[in-house]
């Protein structure tokens, strides 16, 4: 089944405690993307990669840090969360944008 | 990319069209409009893509004036499951895409 996939779906931490949320696609898709989603604010772009070692920056880049070492997996790290970095998180890849695929979402609570 | 604007959120009864317009002035000759549907807290899903004039598939239709400035997702006989955020989105294939805050549709009984 094609899919994107993240994980955990659901985290609690506290400030400043490094974590990485996992995303991987099984569909050979080259363009990859993380967003976030915040009540009021609707879903905003993080970071994206259109390929294996080619990432930039989306409009809310501050805080987070990406690598797409594979072309299957980009993980979104947190080197020091803070509590505004509260919120859900969604993956996303797409063979042929702006048709993307997103993931189930991961649950972020930093305290 | 162009600036898409919808409105904040409609009402509609089980078993009647929704007509839902999305206005994008600015819109780019190579540009693309697109609507997704999202669930709460679930991941968008894509629904409809069109350049212009009409588009349909088996969940809905598209429909784009010769103009470009304006699109309009019409959903048939929604029910229930039908409540959720639908989304416009315009853009040339570029990976910075803008989703905005959407339009929340509630179908009641």
């Amino acid at each position: 089944e094609a899919q994107v996939t993240q994980n955990p779906r659901y985290l609690i931490t506290v400030t400043g405690k490094k974590l990485t949320v996992t995303c991987s696609q099984n569909m050979n898709h080259e363009y990859m993307s993380w967003y976030r989603q915040d009540p009021g604010l609707g879903l905003r772009q993080i970071y994206y990669s259109m390929n294996v070692e080619v990432t930039d920056k989306g409009d809310v880049p501050e805080g987070y840090k990406v690598s797409r070492k594979e072309k299957r997996n980009f993980p979104l790290i947190l080197e020091s969360p803070s509590p505004n970095q509260t919120s859900l998180y969604f993956c996303a890849s797409s063979g042929r944008a702006p048709t993307q695929y997103f993931g189930p979402g991961t649950r972020l609570t930093v305290l | 990319l162009a600036k898409t604007t919808q409105p904040i959120s409609m009402d509609s009864y089980e078993g009647q069209e929704v007509n839902i317009t999305c206005s994008h002035n600015n819109i780019a000759t190579n540009d693309y409009i697109t609507w997704y549907q999202q669930f709460p807290s679930q991941g968008p899903r894509f629904i409809i893509q069109g350049y212009k004039t009409k588009v349909t598939n088996e969940v809905a239709s598209l429909f784009i004036p010769a103009d470009r400035k304006s699109s309009t997702l019409s959903l048939p006989r929604v029910s229930l499951s039908d409540t959720a955020v639908y989304y416009c989105l315009v853009a040339e294939g570029s990976y910075q895409l803008t989703f905005g805050k959407g339009t929340k549709l509630s179908v009641i009984p």
